[in-house]
C-alpha cells in the first residue's frame, strides 16, 4: 500500500463507548498529525507528532488520547465522546514541517456519537 | 482569531469558463501558502503551493497568484472542467521544519457543464 491509510472508514459509537482510529503511512515521512473538519469550518489541528513524540496538543480535550508508537502508525484512543464530537477525522504525514510540499492526507474516518 | 479566511463559501461556474478562488490570511510570518482540493468522503489532496517569495506560480491549468501587501492569495483554474467541482481549501504556514498548516474554512466549486 501506498500513502496514508487510516480505518475504519466509518465508525458509530456511544457516549459510554471506547473505540480507537488507526492511521498507517508509507511514505517514510516523520512528522504525523490529526485533525478534526466539522461541518462548515476549517480543518482543526489536534496533535502533532514528530519522530514520534508529541510536539503539539492544541487544547484537545482528554477523551481524545492519541498514541505514535513509532513514525509509521497513529492511533486516536476515544473515550466517553460527546455528540458534538461527531465529525470527519484525518490523519496527515509530511517529511518535516511540511511547507512547499505540504501534507498528504488519509480519506478520514467519519465518526458519529450516539 | 483565524488567520486563514475563506469568505465565499460557494462558487458556480459554468465549464470552460475561469474559477477564481479567493484567501485573505492575517499573519504576515506566513511563508508558504497551499491549495488542497477535497472530494466527499475523501481527504484533502494537495494542489499547488506557492512561496512567499514569488507572486506566481503555475500548474497546467492551475495558477496561485499571491499578493503580501494585500495579505491575500488565489487560485485560477483555466478552463474549469465538471471534475473540478469540489471543496478547495487554502492553507498557510510559517517555516518548513516546523510550522503546522493552517486551514481556511474551504470554498465549494461547482463547475457546471
Amino acid at each position: 500500500e501506498t500513502g496514508v491509510t487510516q480505518t475504519p472508514r466509518h465508525l458509530v459509537m456511544g457516549m459510554t463507548n471506547k473505540k480507537s482510529l488507526k492511521c498507517e503511512q508509507h511514505l517514510g515521512h516523520n512528522a504525523m498529525y490529526w485533525y478534526k473538519q466539522s461541518a462548515k469550518k476549517p480543518l482543526e489541528l489536534m496533535f502533532v507528532y514528530n519522530f514520534k513524540e508529541q510536539t503539539e496538543n492544541n487544547s484537545v480535550p482528554s477523551r481524545f488520547s492519541p498514541e505514535c508508537p513509532n513514525s509509521s502508525h497513529l492511533f486516536l484512543h476515544l473515550h466517553t465522546l460527546q455528540p458534538e464530537d461527531s465529525a470527519l477525522y484525518l490523519c496527515a504525514s509530511s517529511q518535516g514541517g511540511g511547507g512547499y510540499y505540504g501534507y498528504t492526507f488519509g480519506s478520514g474516518t467519519r465518526l458519529t456519537v450516539v | 482569531d483565524q488567520q486563514v479566511k475563506q469568505n465565499s463559501p460557494s462558487l458556480s461556474v459554468q465549464e470552460g469558463r475561469i474559477s477564481i478562488l479567493n484567501c485573505d490570511y492575517t499573519n504576515s510570518m506566513f511563508d508558504y501558502f497551499l491549495w488542497y482540493k477535497k472530494y466527499p468522503a475523501e481527504g484533502p489532496t494537495f494542489l499547488i503551493s506557492i512561496s512567499s517569495i514569488k507572486d506566481k506560480n503555475e500548474d497546467g491549468r492551475f495558477t496561485v497568484f499571491l499578493n503580501k501587501s494585500a495579505k491575500h492569495l488565489s487560485l485560477h483554474i483555466v478552463p474549469s472542467q465538471p471534475g473540478d467541482s469540489a471543496v478547495y481549501f487554502c492553507a498557510a504556514s510559517e517555516d518548513n521544519q516546523g510550522g503546522k498548516l493552517i486551514f481556511g474554512q474551504g470554498t465549494e466549486l461547482s463547475v457546471k457543464p
